[in-house]
């Protein structure tokens, strides 16, 4: 948590190729790592996590890849469909008390 | 599935007013925080609470913030006297013990005039 960063803050993909996000941190307590997905108008919701002690976890479309010595994870989507375009937002947390969401990546899918 | 709730979902207030927004947790949920995110920009953490008190908070969180749990269900963010700044989605957002999962409701829309 504390220090997080997003790049991109904006993407533009074509239907069907893959999107990547990137979450870098700062602190090295963090152990759970996880993406948010926030449409237009909506709360964020869940879409994937991962904890501190697994390199990277798949869930259909979606995954997530971490890399605690460099201190960032990654989101992957593949197969881009339109109801994939959305803000997406990491939160990567040590504690309970302080969860602090990164600036957010807005991911446009072109038809 | 249970869902945290929120009320109101849209307030318009004048400057200068108080404003309490409310907030139901999923009932098992003993982590509750607040979060702000102005029209386009990131989600910020406002407040964490556990256990009856305050557990961290942000430089936003200033005296004109505070939070109360008034009831066995209930969450409360009051803000005293309200700014133009103030206008933006208020989240709250609840958390099992051992989980590490947030869940946010649905938000109070507040618009400051």
């Amino acid at each position: 948590g504390e220090n997080v960063e997003q790049h991109p803050s904006t993407l533009s993909v074509q239907e069907g190729d893959s999107a990547v996000i990137k979450c870098t941190y700062s602190d090295s307590a963090s152990n759970y790592f996880p993406w948010y997905k926030q449409e237009l108008g909506k709360r964020p919701q869940l879409i994937i996590d991962i904890r501190s002690n697994v390199g990277e976890k798949k869930d259909q479309r979606i995954a997530v890849t971490l890399n605690k010595t460099a201190k960032h994870f990654s989101l992957h989507i593949t197969e881009t469909q339109p109801e994939d375009s959305a803000v997406y937002f990491c939160a990567p947390s040590s504690s309970a008390s302080k969860i602090i969401f990164g600036s957010g990546t807005r991911l446009s899918i072109r038809p | 599935e249970p869902e945290v709730t929120q009320t109101p979902s849209h307030q318009v207030t004048q400057m200068g007013q108080e404003v309490i927004l409310r907030c139901v947790p999923i009932s098992n949920h003993l982590y509750f925080y607040w979060y702000r995110q102005i029209l386009g920009q990131k989600v910020e953490f406002l407040v964490s609470f556990y256990n009856n008190e305050i557990s961290e908070k942000s430089e936003i969180f200033d005296d004109q913030f505070s939070v109360e749990r008034p009831d066995g269900s209930n969450f409360t963010l009051k803000i005293r006297s309200t700014k133009l700044e103030d206008s933006a989605m208020y989240f709250c957002a609840s958390r099992e013990y051992q989980g590490n999962t947030i869940y946010f409701g649905e938000g109070s829309w507040l618009t400051v005039v």
